[in-house]
């Protein structure tokens, strides 16, 4: 069964310093979504991209952050410099369609801001 | 925007007792409720979900309930087994976008 996959699976880094992750959504979904979890927390929406634009973003996706689909497989999500407080587990979601309204979640990239 | 409540936080049960979680939504033109299980360290993993035009749903051994006038959905997990220790996710959202908003979860502990 396809699933999202997502690089790195771990990731540390300097405050201050951006970061960049990829995801590869599964194959002729339309949908994509980045997510944000903090250690013990919920699960909160950034972003959905549909149509190579934005479609929708919530008040914690701020000009520290951008998304892009450089080519027809990934779909990158770019902190520009990061704070303490970036640190998280970020997931990338994929949805197939209009009708189509389960999303499929990647395994997640942990974030460490030092 | 829309509020998801969600209680217990914790919830420990023995080996074949039912679990029950329950959430309650602000929004009432949210008509998609989806349920995840997260395993540690793991992905969410949509277990069961119910559209608003419908009140209860059953998958086996889990099952949701709805009820729109009082804006709260419910989901039952019966005969529960270790294996169904994880936490679990209640989300809600609405037509065009279908972006989920997540209650804080709850962390289901079964003994074996």
């Amino acid at each position: 069964e396809p699933e999202v996959t997502q690089t790195p699976s771990h990731q540390v880094t300097q405050m201050g310093q951006e970061v960049i992750l990829r995801c590869v959504p599964i194959s002729n979904h339309l949908y994509f979504y980045w997510y944000r979890q903090i250690l013990g927390q919920k699960v909160e929406f950034l972003v959905s991209f549909y149509n190579n634009e934005i479609s929708e973003k919530s008040e914690i996706f701020d000009d520290q952050f951008s998304v892009e689909r450089p080519d027809g497989s990934n779909f990158t999500l770019k902190i520009r410099s990061t704070k303490l407080e970036d640190s998280a587990m970020y997931f990338c979601a994929s949805r197939p369609g209009t009708s189509d309204i389960e999303q499929f979640f990647g395994p997640g990239t942990r974030l460490t801001v030092l | 925007g829309e509020n998801v409540e969600q209680h217990p936080s914790t919830l420990s049960v023995q080996e074949g007792d039912s679990a029950v979680i329950k959430c309650t939504y602000s929004d009432s033109a949210s008509n998609y409720f989806p349920w995840y299980k997260q395993e540690l360290g793991k992905r969410p993993q949509l277990i069961i979900d119910i559209r608003s035009n419908v009140g209860e749903k059953k998958d086996q051994r889990i099952a949701v309930t709805l009820n729109k006038t009082a804006k709260h959905f419910s989901l039952h997990i019966t005969e529960t087994q270790p294996e169904d220790s994880a936490v679990y996710f209640c989300a809600a959202s609405r037509g065009g976008s279908y972006i989920p908003t997540f209650g804080r979860g709850t962390s289901l502990i079964v003994h074996p």
